[in-house]
């Protein structure tokens, strides 16, 4: 079946540095992807569409500036945390729909802790 | 607001007992998906279900789909250790976004 890679699966960072999260689509090209949070014992809550050679769309209250979304190619997207605080530790999760799976798959996560 | 309300938000039981999880909204959706979810892993999909009044079957798994597609259930029979997980059921918006319920907790005990 379908496969997003996503890495790394643990990161741990100083306040204020920023953090790179990718998520591959393994077997099938991806022209959406998307970015979830989860926080602890809480569901996914849509962040933002990924969108392969224009500019991501962002929900409602998730500010573009600090969470940097890159689509470069059918295969690769990055979400990149700047400036990174104590309140963006989160779980982080991308998904995308694979046509023939018939479904979204989604990568292994990635928790994020700020300290 | 969570578009997709699921019932119960948390579920503990026995080994061998069986157990009702519930999906529900105010829209309308071409389809609906539960997933399950390991702690420190990403969802996976269980099933689809896209025909209103639909009934899946997946083992001991039974996932229904409400007449006017608004609704799902997903019963599980002799319940085991191994369906401990976190259930979330979500459905596609109208933006063509996955849009995910709060979850439902289920902890078989043996």
């Amino acid at each position: 079946g379908a496969v997003v890679s996503q890495h790394p699966s643990r990161v741990i960072c100083k306040s204020g540095t920023s953090v790179k999260i990718e998520c591959r689509s393994l077997d099938f090209q991806a022209t959406t992807m998307f970015w979830y949070r989860q926080f602890p014992k809480q569901s996914l809550m849509l962040m933002a569409t990924s969108n392969e050679g224009s500019k991501a769309t962002y929900e409602q209250g998730v500010e573009k500036d600090k969470f940097l979304i890159n689509h470069a190619s059918l295969t690769l997207s990055t979400l990149t945390v700047t400036s990174a605080h104590p309140e963006d530790s989160s779980f982080y999760i991308c998904s995308a729909w694979d046509r023939e799976y018939d479904g979204y798959t989604f990568g292994s996560g990635t928790r994020l802790t700020v300290v | 607001t969570q578009l997709l309300e699921q019932s119960p938000q948390f579920l503990s039981i026995q080994e061998g007992e069986n157990l009702t999880v519930y999906c529900n909204s105010s829209s309308v959706f071409s389809s609906l998906q539960w997933y399950r979810q390991e702690p420190g892993e990403g969802p996976v999909l269980l099933v689809t279900v896209v025909t209103g009044g639909e009934v899946k079957k997946l083992k001991r798994l039974t996932f229904q789909f409400g007449d006017a597609r608004k609704d799902s259930s997903l019963h599980i029979t002799a319940a085991q250790p191994g369906d401990t997980g976190l259930y979330l059921c979500a459905g596609t918006d109208s933006w063509g976004k996955l849009q995910f319920g709060a979850g439902t907790q289920v902890v078989v005990t043996p």
